[in-house]
This record gives structure tokens, C-alpha cells and sequence, in this order.
């Protein structure tokens, strides 16, 4: 049972417009989640985090929203460039042993 | 780039036979994780270690053992390999000082079990 889920596989925006991925949990003890880039043959790289008392953080052209109500979190890339083809994994943590991922999104940004 | 290097990169090994995984950082941060990456699963915990010889198991932990001598050093080991066991291990680490602190990850081993 997947407490952390993408249901996107796959995504595809032209360059210069707006990527919004998506993820969705299901445990109300999360309190923290990230937000990871991931390049083939690479390790996952750490692109954005938000607590769980804020709902919106922004940094430069990727911004986070949370709506705890609806255990519904996004990340948004304004704009879209060729480089941000990658695959996204949402990932949350309550107790920080266990940093719980989603299985991703790859996104595709079209020139 | 935190200042983890996994070895080896890859690995071909053969069914039962016993493989060690190597994580190494040079951040002396307290907090390391096994983790694995598999088609449609994303990343899943094997173990994780808070300290020097301290470690706990996370959620596909039936058939790896860790070991934790040195802050710097958290070695996965495979006693006995299996097919099921092919996947790419990413070692993370944490930094304590700070509660939300995010993981930072390796570049991978990916392993198969032929």
C-alpha cells in the first residue's frame, strides 16, 4: 500500500510554459516533504522541501504547494526548460528515519 | 555535491554468493540510508544507521544486513544474493543539526544477480 502516490507516469510541457507535478499521501503523521530531480545514471538530486505549517515555498522557478486537508501536494516549474527533463519523486517523512518516495513522474520538456 | 561516494558503481554477481555495497561520506553527517530503486516502486529504505553502530531496519530489509563502524563508512551487504535483489542501491545521508533536513544521495550501484 503506497502512502506516497504520483499517478502521472509520464508528463510532457513545451519549453518556456508551466510543469505542474503532482503527488498525493495518504499518512497524516507527514509533516515534512521534498521534492527530488533524478537524471539517468545519476543519484537523486534535492530540489525543494515544505512543513507542514506552510503551505507555499518558492525557490526561484520551482514553488511547492501543500494542501494538508486534502493530503495533495505540487510542484510547479515556471517556465519550463529542456533541462528540467528528468524524473521527479515526491518523497515525506514524520519520524525523519523513514523518508517515504513516490514512484515518480518523468517529465519531458519540449523545445 | 554532498560528499558521497558509493563503490562500486556496478556490479554483475551470481546467485548465493554474498556482496557488499559501499557508502562513503566525508560530511560527518549522523544520518545514512539504503535505499533501493526499482521500476514503478520509486525509492525504498533497506536500512538506516544514527550513529556509529547504531542502525534499523526500514521497509525491504529481509535479506541485506548493515554495518556502521565508522561515521563515515555504512556498508550494505547481501548475504546471499538473489534475482529479486537486481536494482540500483542509492546510499543517502542527513544532516542532524537541523529537523528538516533533506537527504542527499550518491550517484548508485546498480546490481545484477544473474
Amino acid at each position: 500500500d503506497q502512502q506516497v502516490k504520483q499517478n502521472s507516469p509520464s508528463l510532457s510541457v513545451q519549453e518556456g510554459r508551466i510543469s505542474i507535478l503532482n503527488c498525493d499521501y495518504t499518512n497524516s503523521m507527514f509533516d515534512y516533504f521534498l521534492w527530488y530531480k533524478k537524471y539517468p545514471a545519476e543519484g537523486p538530486t534535492f530540489l525543494i522541501s515544505i512543513s507542514s505549517i506552510k503551505d507555499k515555498n518558492e525557490d526561484g522557478r520551482f514553488t511547492v504547494f501543500l494542501n494538508k486537508s486534502a493530503k495533495h501536494l505540487s510542484l510547479h516549474i515556471v517556465p519550463s526548460q529542456p533541462g528540467d527533463s528528468a524524473v521527479y519523486f515526491c518523497a515525506a517523512t514524520a519520524m525523519r528515519q523513514n523518508f517515504v518516495f513516490g514512484p515518480g513522474t518523468r517529465l519531458s520538456v519540449l523545445p | 555535491d554532498a560528499g558521497i561516494t558509493q563503490s562500486p558503481r556496478h556490479k554483475v554477481t551470481e546467485t548465493g554468493t554474498p556482496v557488499t555495497l559501499r557508502c562513503h561520506q566525508t560530511e560527518n553527517h549522523r544520518y545514512m540510508y539504503w535505499y533501493r530503486q526499482d521500476p514503478g516502486h520509486g525509492l525504498r529504505l533497506i536500512h538506516y544507521s544514527y550513529g556509529v553502530k547504531d542502525t534499523d531496519k526500514g521497509e525491504v530489509s529481509d535479506g541485506y544486513s548493515v554495518s556502521r563502524s565508522k561515521t563515515e563508512d555504512f556498508l550494505l551487504t547481501l548475504e546471499s544474493a538473489t534475482s529479486s535483489q537486481t536494482s540500483v542501491y542509492f546510499c543517502a545521508i542527513s544532516d542532524d543539526s537541523s529537523y528538516n533536513s533533506p537527504l542527499h544521495f550518491g550517484n548508485g550501484t546498480r546490481l545484477t544477480v544473474t
